[in-house]
């Protein structure tokens, strides 16, 4: 079946350092990937997503890249800031809609 | 738009209780989901509905477990005989599906459960 594989946590940057948070996925098909953020105590906000090989999604500085032949989409941010603190969870959809499956989640901590 | 409403924030029961959670979705999404996360981890899928269809159940969701949809508005989760493994936070997201077409999923806050 369906599935999504990210680095473990925590990881701890000084501020301006530059991140990476590598996510892989296992799917049949087409899917479509996202990843959200979870800030201390708020819910979960959609980040950024992509929904075809080589397109590259985009928001509040971080990118992502679907790589089919990697079958990869790992988070980039090249300035990280105290306010990126929070759980990054990468997530795909199947080419048929639906439910979302879920990576286990990464922990940033970015100090001053 | 008000964003996916859950209520209670918070819900505390004895085990054995049987408790209800609702979800509000976003006014024009016309799919509703319900996951679970527990401390650590990711969120889990447990059901879905487009309208008032149920359109499909986790193995996690046991004989326990019920959702409904009724009017294809709200939503409930209702838990029968709560176990202490049921202790979670519960997350409805709501979504646009047209023909082809899949709108991302946008979350409410959830609904957190401790079993006593």
């Amino acid at each position: 079946g369906n599935s999504v594989t990210q680095m473990e946590g925590p990881v701890t940057l000084s501020e301006e350092a530059f991140l990476t948070i590598n996510c892989t996925y296992t799917a049949t098909g087409y899917p479509s990937l996202f990843w959200y953020v979870q800030y201390p105590g708020e819910g979960l906000q959609l980040l950024l997503k992509a929904t075809k090989a080589d397109d590259k999604g985009s928001n509040k500085g971080f990118e992502a890249t679907y790589r089919k032949e990697t079958t990869s989409f790992h988070l980039e941010k090249g300035s990280v800031q105290v306010s990126d603190s929070a759980v990054y969870f990468c997530a795909l959809m199947g080419n048929q809609g639906g439910k979302l499956i879920f990576g286990q989640g990464t922990e940033l901590s970015v100090k001053p | 738009d008000t964003g996916v409403s859950q209520n209670p924030r918070h819900k505390i029961t004895k085990r054995g209780q049987n408790v209800t959670f609702r979800c509000d979705p976003i006014s024009e999404h016309n799919r509703l989901y319900w996951y679970r996360q527990t401390l650590g981890q990711g969120p889990e899928f447990l059901t879905y509905f487009q309208n008032e269809a149920q359109l499909e159940k986790s193995r996690l969701l046991s004989d326990r477990f019920s959702a409904e949809r009724p009017k294809g508005s709200f939503s409930t989760l209702e838990i029968q005989r709560t176990e202490q493994g049921d202790s979670a936070m519960y997350l409805c997201a709501s979504s646009f599906a047209g023909t082809g077409t899949y709108q991302p999923q946008h979350f409410g806050d959830g609904t957190r459960l401790s079993i006593l």
